[in-house]
């Protein structure tokens, strides 16, 4: 499979817990973007990298929200002290940008984060 | 501030008819806009895009519409099959400004059998 993929695909956890999602992007592809899912919305940004580099992030990325992409390939989301309210799918995307501007967005399957 | 949204948050439609699917978008500086169909538990899967230099595109079975003047989007499902049942978003974004997409709400779009 050449798509994006996310692991975990579903976390439980008990609030005040510290949680870590995985997003594995195209290989070619040198935008990263995540993305925050609540039931009946559409997805929010949070953040994206372009390579390596965090090159924006939402307001809706608190204090406790942690993104890396370390080499540029593979990133994580973490999650610290973790809130019911954090409960949500967290989507991973990518994309190939260019001088002509961002390209299509792929989307992963998501990782669904329960918080009890 | 900035908004994409939906007309209508629910469609059913009978087997076989077209469908359409409507969208409002405010932020004018906006040059590239996607349809999005979204299954249960599933991530957005692209259907089509349009680029602002555009007013249609047609792909297989779908066609998407773009009025500039009115800000408004809009996606047309040609002889809708089971398959067709999803949640739809519509998304768009500035290229050159802040590259993120922003997403509406979505319709969900449910194909009577």
């Amino acid at each position: 499979d050449t798509g994006v993929s996310q692991d975990p695909r579903h976390k439980i956890t008990k609030r005040g817990q510290n949680v870590t999602f995985r997003c594995d992007p195209i290989s070619e592809h040198n935008r990263l973007y995540w993305y925050r899912q609540t039931l009946g919305q559409g997805p929010e940004f949070l953040t994206y990298f372009q390579n390596e580099a965090q090159l924006e992030k939402s307001r809706l990325l608190s204090d406790r929200f942690s993104a890396e992409r370390p080499k540029g390939s593979f990133s994580t989301l973490e999650i610290q002290r973790t809130e019911q309210g954090d409960s949500a799918m967290y989507l991973c995307a990518s994309s190939l940008a260019s001088t002509t501007g961002t390209g299509e967005l792929f989307f992963g399957e998501g990782s669904r984060l329960t918080v009890l | 501030g900035e908004s994409v949204g939906l007309h209508l948050p629910t469609l059913s439609v009978q087997e076989g008819d077209n469908s359409i699917i409507n969208c409002a978008y405010s932020n004018s500086a906006s040059d590239y806009f996607i349809w999005y169909k979204q299954e249960s538990g599933k991530g957005p899967q692209f259907i089509i895009d349009i680029r602002s230099n555009m007013d249609k595109r047609q792909g297989q079975r779908v066609t998407v519409l773009l009025n500039k003047t009115v800000k408004h989007l809009s996606l047309q499902i040609a002889a809708t099959q089971p398959g067709d049942s999803a949640v739809y978003f519509c998304a768009e974004i500035s290229t050159f400004g802040n590259e993120k997409l922003t997403f509406g709400t979505g319709t969900r779009l449910t194909i009577i059998p």
